[in-house]
């Protein structure tokens, strides 16, 4: 089956490193993704990355996935109070473009 | 600002009522998917709409339906409203079959029902 599970709090000092975990299950993923809400507001997408990769980076962002352990990592290097907000790994397969999302984590910056 | 716009924002309706929530998909997008986030929840599948049909469908029973237009938008209807309806429901937009494996979303319709 699938399920994608996150934890659920994380806290950080402005300017340090954050790292949101992310497991999911279904060993056919194909896509996984990084998603970000802020209050009252629609999903958007940060970045992903296909699952014959190990490692993603995108200006602050650094993905890595463990494929063996089905263990997905989103590293957001200095850390500012505007990335204040829930994060959502979320996977697909191949030709079919549904997303099962994690509950969300959800990061507190502090100044 | 991601093209995919949603309306109405924000709706309340009573037990029992029926709904319809709206959404035009990003130019060039030929796929909409709609999601049901509960508060506090991660967003759940609810059907996908490719080339006016429907390509799947989560774990929601019939009275959840929708359509899809020849330009791409669609509409989900609820009916028989129930208070666990409560939920912001986001569609999504993408290419299915093209390179880009990217998942737009709207700003999602937040529906209240009491």
């Amino acid at each position: 089956g699938e399920d994608v599970e996150q934890s659920l709090f994380l806290s950080v000092r402005e300017g340090d490193s954050s790292v949101i975990n992310c497991t999911y299950t279904d060993s056919s993923s194909t896509y996984l993704y990084w998603y970000k809400q802020e209050p009252g507001a629609g999903l958007q997408l940060l970045t992903y990355i296909f699952s014959n990769m190990d490692m993603k980076q995108d200006q602050r962002l650094t993905v890595l996935l463990n494929k063996k352990d089905k263990h997905l990592s989103l590293r957001i290097a200095d850390t500012q109070t505007g990335d204040s907000a829930i994060y959502f790994c979320a996977e697909r397969n191949t030709g079919f473009q549904k997303l099962v999302f994690g509950t969300g984590t959800r990061l507190l910056v502090s100044p | 600002e991601t093209g995919v716009t949603q309306s109405p924002t924000h709706l309340i309706k009573t037990r029992g009522q029926q709904v319809t929530l709206r959404c035009s998909s990003q130019s060039g997008h030929n796929t909409v998917s709609w999601y049901q986030q509960a508060l506090g929840q991660g967003p759940q599948f609810i059907f996908q709409y490719y080339r006016e049909e429907e390509n799947g469908r989560g774990n929601f029973p019939p009275r959840f339906s929708g359509l899809q237009f020849p330009n791409y938008s669609s509409e989900l209807n609820v009916n028989a409203l129930e208070l666990d309806d409560s939920a912001l429901y986001l569609c999504a937009s993408s290419l299915e079959g093209g390179p880009n494996t990217e998942a737009f979303f709207g700003q999602g319709t937040r529906l209240t029902v009491v």
